[in-house]
């Protein structure tokens, strides 16, 4: 079985300037988590997706992040303009449902603002 | 929203020894998770125990809930140089079931 597939792997850019990444989740699952993850720290929750619905963005930057799944299946997280603290490790995770406890996560996509 | 919380922040052991970590939280919890995050890589889940569970086992795992505690441990058995990496809990709570996770404990295992 296939994993969550996150790209890029890592990407360099400078403040003010946009980003995107891709997140595609194992197949069936529907349920779509982004997560940001700061050096030293644990994962804190962006974005929940439910299929194509959003169930939390409460802890989502709305003015700088937005993040969509299209059809149920991929998802783009992107942040425009990036500033400096946003250096991090993005992190898309999926699971079966909301219920059933066990996230999947990818790689992630670490992002460096200078 | 709670947030479970590791302690040790940091566990350095010899190979053949056990690893204890613990996690607390802060209000009544669905169910806790612990997740292993190697250098550099995606989160992997270890094991799950529901808020009526007490201790449950995977290999050279187990974990133990107390709910009157709000807290839960980790023991790794007979570690291995391979257990070296960070360990996550993360609980759900509420209707929302969104794992939030702990800062994390990061274990070191010798040679």
């Amino acid at each position: 079985e296939a994993g969550v597939a996150q790209s890029p792997r890592y990407k360099i850019i400078e403040k003010r300037q946009s980003v995107a990444f891709w997140c595609n989740p194992i197949s069936g699952h529907a349920t779509l988590y982004w997560y940001q993850q700061i050096l030293g720290q644990g994962p804190k929750l962006l974005i929940q997706f439910q299929n194509n619905g959003v169930v939390d963005d409460s802890q989502l930057p709305k003015d700088r992040f937005s993040a969509e799944r299209l059809k149920g299946v991929d998802s783009t997280l992107k942040i425009q303009p990036a500033k400096l603290e946003d250096s991090a490790v993005y992190l898309c995770a999926s699971s079966f449902d909301r219920y059933t406890g066990e996230l999947f996560f990818g790689e992630g996509s670490r992002l460096t603002v200078l | 929203s709670q947030q479970g919380e590791e302690d040790p922040q940091a566990l350095s052991i010899q190979e053949g020894e056990n690893a204890t970590m613990n996690c607390s939280y802060k209000t009544s919890i669905n169910n806790l998770q612990w997740y292993r995050q190697n250098s550099g890589r995606g989160l992997v889940h270890l094991i799950l125990i529901r808020s009526n569970e007490r201790e449950k086992h995977s290999g050279r795992l187990r974990v133990t809930l107390d709910t009157s505690k709000k807290s839960s441990s980790l023991l790794i058995t007979a570690s291995r140089a391979a257990d070296t990496a960070s360990y996550f809990c993360a609980d759900t709570s509420g209707g929302s079931y969104i794992p939030t996770f702990g800062r994390g404990t990061s274990l070191i295992v010798h040679p």
